[in-house]
């Protein structure tokens, strides 16, 4: 069975520019879930898609930052314009009940 | 508020003796504590989950407390080995499963051989 995948694996872009990270779950898991981890600080909670519809955004820091899920299947986080303190390492994971698998995260540089 | 509070200095051990980590919270109500273990340039690899109606589990040589009076969590690693090398994460659930974790800042692990 395929883990939970994410792309790209690193990142590096300019401050004000656009960064799309993409998540892929495993097959057949409804719940998809962000996390980020900032230097130095604990991995905290960004959202939560049930299917394609989003459970819960309290994480999301700004409206700098869309998630998307299409079909309920893989799922984008986009950050535009990215500012320095969104550097860090953006995690997925999904699941079907209590027990979370997670991607290898995409580590993400702004300059 | 609310906080989740990990040893934050790393647990050195010599192989073949019990490493024990602590979690500790306050202001929460978990439904499920979990325990993740994560490797430098990995994400979170889940070990164990814990019911707040439950006071130990067991998998192979990794044990779990949750004492939900004290608000703490107990991890151990017994007999450890070199391979147990990593950082230890706490994470809370609460509400129903599958909702989302919140995360303790995790223990580094180092066994010597």
């Amino acid at each position: 069975e395929a883990g939970v995948t994410q792309f790209p694996s690193h990142s590096v872009i300019e401050k004000g520019q656009t960064v799309t990270l993409r998540c892929d779950p495993i097959s057949g898991h409804d719940n998809l879930y962000w996390y980020r981890r900032v230097m130095g600080k604990e991995i905290k909670f960004l959202l939560h898609f049930v299917k394609e519809s989003k459970q819960d955004e309290s994480g999301m820091p700004n409206n700098r930052f869309l998630a998307e899920r299409t079909g309920g299947t893989y799922s984008t986080l986009k950050v535009q314009p990215a500012e320095l303190e969104d550097s860090g390492v953006y995690f997925c994971a999904s699941s079907q009940g209590s027990r979370q698998y997670f991607g290898p995260g995409t580590r993400l540089t702004v300059t | 508020s609310q906080k989740i509070e990990q040893n934050s200095e790393a647990l050195n051990i010599q192989e073949g003796k019990t490493a024990t980590l602590t979690c500790n919270y306050t202001n929460y109500s978990p439904a499920y504590l979990q325990w993740y273990r994560q490797d430098p340039g990995r994400g979170p690899v889940f070990l164990l989950l814990i019911r707040e109606n439950e006071k130990e589990k067991r998998k192979e040589r990794l044990k779990v407390t949750f004492d939900t009076t004290l608000k703490q969590s107990l991890f151990h690693i017994t007999a450890s080995q070199p391979a147990d090398s990593a950082t230890y994460l706490c994470a809370l659930e609460v509400g129903a499963a599958g909702n989302k974790l919140t995360f303790g800042g995790g223990t580094r692990v180092l066994v010597k051989p």
